[in-house]
């Protein structure tokens, strides 16, 4: 079955650093891959997505790049600020089978401080 | 983007006592939604596939007849967790993906219970 694997948190970066999240994943078919961002408190949040092998998503500053031949989809950012912190969500689409399932990773807890 | 609108967003309740959580598509026809549980610390862990006009399917170990679920019509999906006991507290979301378009799920605000 299909699966996503995440980088184990809580990562705590200082301001101004860099972020990257690491996430591989497994699936039968073509899928399509997300992020999502939770803040305390609230649901989730898509973050930005990729449909298709080489296809980069990216939105408030974060990106990540759906690499095929490493099945990998790291998240990254080059300078975090306070607010980024939250906890993140790798997570996959694969609709081959035309069942709309959405596989989450663990999710990685991002803590940023001043 | 499509909004998903999750009600109520918190709610205490009794054991014993039935609770019921709606999930609503506000701008687009959903013919398929999802409701995740979420434990403290973990991973959504999806409990059931919501579809509109037939039965939900349940993945393995979640109890049919203690999380109801209904799909009565496109915008539309309820959550009843019947007899609760404090072990269904828990943070519960529900998402839905927008028919026939083939876009990413959108989630609701998600809905915190407290069994006490």
């Amino acid at each position: 079955g299909d699966s996503v694997t995440q980088m184990e948190g809580p990562v705590t970066l200082s301001e101004e650093a860099f972020l990257t999240i690491n996430c591989t994943y497994t699936a039968t078919g073509y899928p399509s891959l997300f992020w999502y961002v939770q803040y305390p408190g609230e649901g989730l949040q898509l973050l930005l997505k990729a449909t298709k092998a080489d296809d980069k998503g990216s939105n408030k500053g974060f990106e990540a790049t759906y690499r095929k031949e490493t099945t990998s989809f790291h998240l990254e950012k080059g300078s975090v600020q306070v607010s980024d912190s939250a906890v993140y969500f790798c997570a996959l689409s694969d609709e081959s089978g035309g069942y709309q399932k959405v596989t989450f990773g663990t999710g990685t807890k991002l803590q940023v401080i001043p | 983007g499509a909004v998903v609108s999750q009600h109520p967003s918190w709610v205490i309740c009794k054991s014993g006592t039935s609770v019921k959580i709606e999930c609503r598509s506000l701008d687009f026809q959903a013919t398929t939604m999802f409701w995740y549980r979420q434990f403290p610390k973990q991973s959504l862990m999806l409990m059931a596939t919501s579809n509109e006009g037939s039965k939900a399917t349940y993945e393995q170990g979640v109890e049919k007849d203690k999380f109801l679920i209904n799909h009565a019509s496109l915008t539309l999906s309820t959550l009843t967790v019947t007899s609760a006991h404090p072990e269904d507290s828990s943070f519960y979301i529900c998402s839905a993906r927008e028919w026939g378009k083939n876009t990413e799920a959108f989630f609701g605000q998600g809905t915190r219970l407290t069994v006490v």
